[in-house]
């Protein structure tokens, strides 16, 4: 699965740095938000989630920030490293919907150099 | 545990031609979605099927179509092909489950239309 779009926003970091990317999402009814990677030849890959009861949630590596008030979504990744390179890709949707009929944002790449 | 898998992987059609597109999920995996993955576009949920019953719908028109059978298997199908139908078609599954919106992405199917 090649990932996407010809003039995808682009994040340029040096290995060990940390990396946030940013999302703007568009229904204020979403109630569960998503990140996703994507690999060049692959499909998309679960990364985090996180509920709109919460405003942060934190994986390994990765730590996922929820502003209702502005409709934003942040994806932050410690010590970023090259394998982290692809687009990332945020989601919203309806909980009441069953979770599948997600809503992805246009996505951002990630350029980890070592 | 092996994952979803999407045949045929890459196709070439030309317009006015239909195709069908085949995804076996993760088993156990009760629900399959499919999403088309264009550069200008994005990202975009075309349905979603749960116990051989379509549950969600994009916004594609009427040639856009699918079904599940009984052992989950998926297929699309796009009729009347047009050249805006050249994407990548992506087909997830998940447990759905209502505690994790979690779906496992195989690595999509390239359809060119000449």
């Amino acid at each position: 699965g090649e990932s996407v779009g010809l003039h995808l926003p682009t994040l340029s970091v040096q290995e060990g740095d940390n990396s946030i990317i940013n999302c703007a999402y568009s229904n204020s009814a979403s109630d569960y938000f998503i990140w996703y990677k994507q690999e060049s030849g692959k499909g998309p890959q679960f990364i985090i989630d996180i509920r709109s009861n919460m405003d942060k949630r934190q994986g390994q590596r990765v730590t996922v920030l929820l502003n209702k008030t502005v409709k934003h979504l942040s994806l932050q990744i410690a010590a970023t490293q090259p394998g982290d390179s692809a687009v990332y890709f945020c989601a919203e949707t309806l909980m009441n919907t069953g979770f599948q009929k997600l809503v992805f944002g246009t996505g951002t790449r990630l350029l980890v150099s070592p | 545990k092996a994952g979803v898998t999407q045949t045929p992987r890459y196709l070439i059609k030309t317009r006015g031609q239909q195709v069908t597109l085949s995804c076996s999920p993760i088993s156990g995996h009760r629900s399959v979605s499919w999403y088309q993955q264009t550069p200008g576009q994005g990202l975009q949920f075309l349905f979603e099927y749960f116990s051989e019953t379509q549950r969600n719908k994009g916004n594609f028109p009427g040639r856009f179509s699918g079904r599940q059978f009984s052992n989950s298997r998926s297929e699309m199908n796009v009729s009347t092909l047009e050249l805006g139908d050249s994407a990548l078609y992506l087909c997830a599954s998940s447990l759905a489950t209502k505690n994790t919106g979690e779906l496992f992405f195989g690595e999509g199917s390239r359809l060119t239309v000449l």
